[in-house]
């Protein structure tokens, strides 16, 4: 079994200031990936940045990038320079490689409301 | 760049009706997913979908759930009677075949609200 934790429910941020979203997770897959999505007031899921499992280094996505700790099961959302548009519910996910076929169900966190502050 | 489309983007129905939610995945994918979000809450996995067949699904998929792909390009969630705790987003999404664990995407939602 998958799972996810985001341990912070709700985060402020100073405009342009950067800002670190925790994320753990835990799976027996040998290989799996992990996601985080944004999902505004509007409610769509915006996908931000992947990381595999066997990447070698951590993903970068414009101002997004994935402090990718496998050790230590830690898969942290960085954002920097932050701006107001910012301000939304972000879901750290995994994906594995468990089961036959492609069919792998990505499992979710429970969110990190991040506020960014003028 | 591929997107997943969802209709309606936003559907009000009565308790007890049926209701079907639309989807066209991305067009080479092969996998096609559904999943809930009642609001407030995280995301859950309902159910997949693989050579016109379901391939898993979740408690919450009970038999009032039914997924179809009548067609080539689309991928339906119906719930038959709909009970006011189905209120949630429901998001359809789809992948490539195995080999690339980000080839994953989610569809822009649809707000159900059951009143």
């Amino acid at each position: 079994a998958q799972k996810i934790t985001q341990t912070q429910p709700g985060m402020f941020v100073q405009e342009k200031e950067a800002v670190t979203l925790d994320c753990t997770y835990d799976t027996s897959d040998p290989s799996y990936g992990l996601f985080w999505y944004k999902q505004p007031s509007s409610g769509e899921m915006i996908f931000l940045i992947y990381q595999g499992s066997y990447d070698q280094q951590n993903a970068t996505e414009g101002r997004y990038s994935l402090n990718f700790q496998k050790a230590r099961k830690s898969a942290n959302l960085v954002i920097s320079a932050s701006q107001l548009g910012d301000s939304a519910m972000y879901f750290c996910a995994m994906r594995g490689s468990g089961g036959s076929g492609g069919y792998q169900k990505v499992t979710f966190g429970t969110g990190t409301k991040l506020q960014v502050i003028p | 760049e591929p997107e997943v489309t969802q209709t309606p983007s936003h559907q009000v129905t009565q308790m007890g009706q049926e209701v079907i939610l639309r989807c066209v995945p991305i067009s080479n994918h092969l996998y096609f997913y559904w999943y809930r979000q009642i609001l407030g809450q995280k995301v859950e996995f309902l159910v997949s979908f693989y050579n016109n067949e379901i391939s898993e699904k979740s408690e919450i998929f009970d038999d009032q759930f039914s997924v179809e792909r009548p067609d080539g390009s689309n991928f339906t969630l119906k719930i038959r009677s709909t009970k006011l705790e189905d209120s949630a987003m429901y998001f359809c999404a789809s992948s490539r075949e195995t080999g690339r664990l980000n080839g994953y995407t989610f569809g822009s939602g649809t707000r159900l609200t059951v009143v």
